[in-house]
């Protein structure tokens, strides 16, 4: 079975600066899409960027990007110039066509200024 | 703009009392899923349907059912609520032929 791994509980980070959350998933399909979703107390769930695992090419949203290694099963968030609405709970899902999300954990980012 | 609604933002209901937990989107799409959140666990399934009267288990579908009688519209029934579903209850919806699924602002529902 798929499964997704998010090793950080918690991180925090300072206004302006740089933050990478991690996530690891198993698979043994080629064909699936990964996901960051982005969960603010007002616990409405927001896309915050995807990565199709046929492309090769990392996918950018203007401050955030991530880090897709195939081989590594690795799919990491980088948060640059971080803002303090971007404090919220992250989590990393795995989806195949037409099938639901299996989420890891989740992340609670913390931002100070 | 894709719409997903939830019945509830909070809902407090007994121990024994059948629950009824309600989603409706507005984008015509096929798929529609019932997640459970609970704090260090992440968002688990309870069902999903990919179509009207169709459905699916989930991970963790014991204590609940599902019904899905017209397309836009997906609820998640509590047969005898108890205290340990006492969780935040969030519902997707997603076309057919595409990954990404658009959530509603979830129902916080206490057993008490």
């Amino acid at each position: 079975a798929q499964t997704v791994t998010q090793s950080q509980p918690e991180m925090s980070v300072q206004e302006a600066e740089t933050v990478t959350l991690s996530c690891t998933y198993d698979t043994s399909e080629s064909d699936y899409y990964l996901f960051w979703y982005k969960q603010p107390p007002s616990r409405q769930m927001i896309l915050v960027i995807r990565q199709e695992a046929y492309k090769q090419q990392n996918a950018t949203e203007n401050r955030f990007s991530v880090n897709f290694q195939k081989a590594a099963k690795s799919f990491s968030l980088k948060i640059s110039d971080s803002q303090l609405g971007d404090a919220a709970m992250y989590f990393c899902a795995y989806s195949e066509a037409g099938t639901a999300l299996i989420f890891g954990k989740g992340t609670t980012l913390s931002v100070s200024s | 703009d894709v719409k997903v609604t939830q019945s509830s933002r909070y809902l407090v209901k007994r121990t024994g009392e059948k629950v009824f937990l309600e989603c409706v989107q507005d984008m015509d799409h096929e798929n529609m899923f019932w997640y459970r959140q609970d704090p260090g666990l992440g968002l688990r399934l309870i069902y999903f349907s990919y179509d009207v009267k169709m459905k699916e288990k989930g991970d963790i579908p014991e204590g609940y059912s599902v019904s899905r009688e017209k397309k836009e519209r997906f609820s998640l029934i509590l047969e005898s609520a108890s205290t340990n579903q006492t969780s935040m209850y969030l519902c997707a919806s997603s076309l057919a032929t595409d990954y990404e699924q658009y959530f509603g602002p979830g129902t916080r529902l206490t057993v008490t």
